[in-house]
């Protein structure tokens, strides 16, 4: 079993439908989560990161976390076409300086006109 | 500001051809920095990180290398490429890997 589970997609939705991506975990070592907007051909861009239980909201993005259900998820509001990329969800374990991360394999999302 | 440079953007290389891709990192001192890949339809794998001048940790045994001969600049190195070395290669920095990296552009390497 993976440590991070991410369902690939794809997933196509209407120009301002409200998006929900999932990751699932499974090591309770993990703290720390962060979601990556990736446009093709492009390095990931860091969106949300919070280490929290709870929401965390960005203008049209929002991040929740359940640790007890060991879930996280990105919640987009108003899609746009610009949407358009594969988000990748990523995890870190505390207590270290040069820890790594963990991502998942990403999903991608299309938002059609 | 931080920025990092990461080139070339795309390589093809033939099987059995040296391999060297650099990424430099600007603003900054003493980053943290990782050279993942990325496959198709697949997550990232985490590669090297290192935490200094000098050091390099190897998450997966395999036909790479990696050196950091200063503090803002991480080389990954093949002697002879395999095709299973094709892929997407990002280098990244953090100071605190908890809050998150910053990617590079990426080098798409295809070995044919």
């Amino acid at each position: 079993q993976k440590e991070v589970e991410q369902d690939p997609g794809p997933l196509s939705v209407p120009e301002g439908a409200i998006v929900s991506l999932n990751c699932t975990y499974s090591n309770s070592a993990f703290q720390y989560f962060m979601w990556y907007r990736q446009y093709s051909r492009k390095g990931p861009e860091l969106l949300m990161y919070t280490y929290s239980s709870g929401n965390k909201e960005d203008g049209r993005f929002t991040a929740q976390v359940d640790k007890s259900s060991k879930y996280i998820s990105l919640f987009i509001r108003d899609s746009q076409p610009s949407d358009s990329a594969t988000y990748l969800c990523a995890m870190g374990r505390g207590g270290t300086s040069y820890g790594k991360l963990t991502f998942g394999q990403g999903t991608i999302l299309t938002v059609h006109p | 500001s931080q920025t990092i440079h990461q080139w070339p953007a795309t390589l093809v290389q033939p099987v059995g051809s040296p391999l060297s891709l650099e990424c430099t990192v600007e603003g900054t001192s003493n980053p943290n920095l990782y050279w993942y890949r990325q496959a198709a339809g697949r997550g990232l794998q985490l590669l090297f990180y290192s935490v200094g001048i000098g050091q390099i940790s190897s998450e997966v045994p395999q036909n790479l290398s990696a050196s950091r001969p200063q503090d803002r600049q991480f080389i990954l190195s093949s002697k002879k490429l395999l095709l299973s070395d094709s892929g997407f290669y990002l280098c990244a920095w953090s100071w605190e890997a908890n809050y998150g990296y910053t990617f590079g552009s990426g080098t798409r390497l295809t070995v044919v």
